[in-house]
């Protein structure tokens, strides 16, 4: 049983659409957090949620991106109108306790036309 | 170098053998994790080290830490074809936030039958 399902797998856009990706963070966890790989770069942090609150976010995370938990289960992203450059692989992550595993979902494939 | 750099990009070994991935970093940190990836695919947590461990074993890995060197290996030995992805280290830098992962490139490990 996956830690964390995400939906939508994969998602085509248009460019200037609003795009919302969900998390499903099974089981009892306290922090989660957004990710994002551009195809062929490294895994760069977005965010990070706490307590219904973000804790820290990175300079990628713009005023185009929010987040929220609004019904204590689903944890989205939302992107309010995408660019050709927001095209990458989103992961939710989540993890129990501060300092320990953190564990990813298998992503969210965005593709901006 | 940048935080969390792999080396090497790549490896190509046989099945059977021990396949040995390094990664260094330049600050200080509270933990380093590694993960895999198959291509397209989510991120599958392998181990976490703390910062005052020295060495770590899960199955067929094996992972150290050496933080006067700033640098941690991940030995994956007897390997298997279904060993081939592509690993990550990751560390949480003291003084950010523990769900903030910085990731390095990654090393292409491909396990030829």
């Amino acid at each position: 049983e996956p830690e964390v399902t995400q939906t939508p797998s994969h998602q085509v856009t248009q460019m200037g659409q609003e795009v919302i990706l969900r998390c499903v963070p099974i089981s009892n966890h306290l922090y989660f957090y957004w990710y994002r790989q551009i195809l062929g770069q490294k895994v760069e942090f977005l965010v990070s949620f706490y307590n219904n609150e973000i804790s820290e976010k990175s300079e990628i995370f713009d005023d185009q991106f929010s987040v929220e938990r609004p019904d204590g289960s689903n944890f989205t992203l939302k992107i309010r109108s995408t660019k050709l450059e927001d095209s990458a692989m989103y992961f939710c992550a989540k993890n129990l306790l501060a300092g320990n595993t953190i564990y990813f979902g298998e992503g969210s494939w965005l593709t901006v036309v | 170098s940048q935080q969390g750099e792999e080396d090497p990009q790549a490896l190509s070994i046989q099945e059977g053998e021990n396949a040995t991935m390094n990664c260094s970093y330049k600050t200080s940190i509270n933990n380093l994790q590694w993960y895999r990836q198959n291509s397209g695919r989510g991120l599958v947590h392998l181990i976490l080290i703390r910062s005052n461990e020295r060495e770590k074993h899960s199955g067929r890995l094996r992972v150290t830490l050496d933080t006067s060197k700033k640098s941690s290996s991940l030995l994956i030995t007897a390997s298997r074809a279904a060993d081939t992805a592509s690993y990550f280290c990751a560390t949480v830098e003291i003084g950010t936030s523990y769900g903030k992962l910085t990731f390095g490139q990654g090393t292409i490990l491909t396990v030829h039958p």
